[in-house]
């Protein structure tokens, strides 16, 4: 059975400030990781991906993945209020391909 | 590129009856995922359906079913409706399979009463 473990949250931080975001999954075999962005009352949006071990930069966004550790994270640079979200974890591969989600982490950017 | 569209959008059906949902997949994605969105438990996955066979399926009764067309859209139905089937219903598509990124629709908001 995958697992995906995230903290609940919430998670506070001010404006301007990084906001780190973590996830550890249990499927050593996993090969695809993913990040969602879900707004109050809104579907969620995919917002980063990686499949290799290492750094994954787009914007104000970074993953960072490490499959040792089973361990994947999400960086928020210069956070802003309009961040404010749950974040939610996804993980494919190993045993199956379907996509297991943690169950994910509330954000709030105060300004 | 036009995304993920689902329909219907809200709605509310009585303990027994059954309930068939829509999906229509982005252009070019020829797999369909669908999902139940619950405060309680999170997103759990259903089913997967590619190229209208069904290649994964989660941990849900024999009351949920799906089904995909030669299009890729996809419909999901619930028979036998239950108070705990009220939940945000979501359809997601990928190019491929699941190892590839989804993109998800708005969801259907299902309130069984």
């Amino acid at each position: 059975q995958k697992e995906v473990e995230q903290n609940s949250g919430p998670l506070s931080v001010p404006e301007g400030a990084i906001a780190s975001l973590n996830c550890t999954y249990s499927d050593r075999g996993s090969q695809s990781f993913f990040w969602y962005r879900q707004y109050s009352g809104k579907s969620p949006e995919l917002i980063m991906f990686i499949y290799s071990n290492g750094d994954k930069e787009d914007g104000r966004f970074t993953a960072q993945l490490n499959k040792a550790s089973q361990y994947v994270s999400l960086l928020i640079r210069d956070s802003q209020p309009s961040d404010s979200a749950t974040y939610l974890c996804a993980v494919s591969g190993g045993s199956n391909y379907k996509l297991t989600f943690g169950k994910g982490t509330l954000l709030t950017v105060n300004p | 590129k036009a995304g993920v569209t689902q329909t219907p959008r809200y709605l509310i059906k009585t303990r027994g009856q059954q309930v068939t949902l829509s999906c229509s997949p982005i252009s070019g994605h020829r797999s369909v995922s669908w999902y139940q969105q619950t405060p309680g438990q999170g997103l759990q996955f259903l089913f997967e359906y590619f190229s209208e066979t069904q290649r994964n399926k989660g941990n849900f009764p024999g009351r949920f079913s799906g089904r995909q067309f030669s299009n890729s859209r996809s419909e999901m139905n619930v028979s036998t409706l239950e108070l705990g089937d009220s939940a945000l219903y979501l359809c997601a598509s990928s190019f491929s399979h699941t190892a590839y990124e989804q993109y998800f629709g708005p969801g259907t908001r299902l309130t069984v009463t």
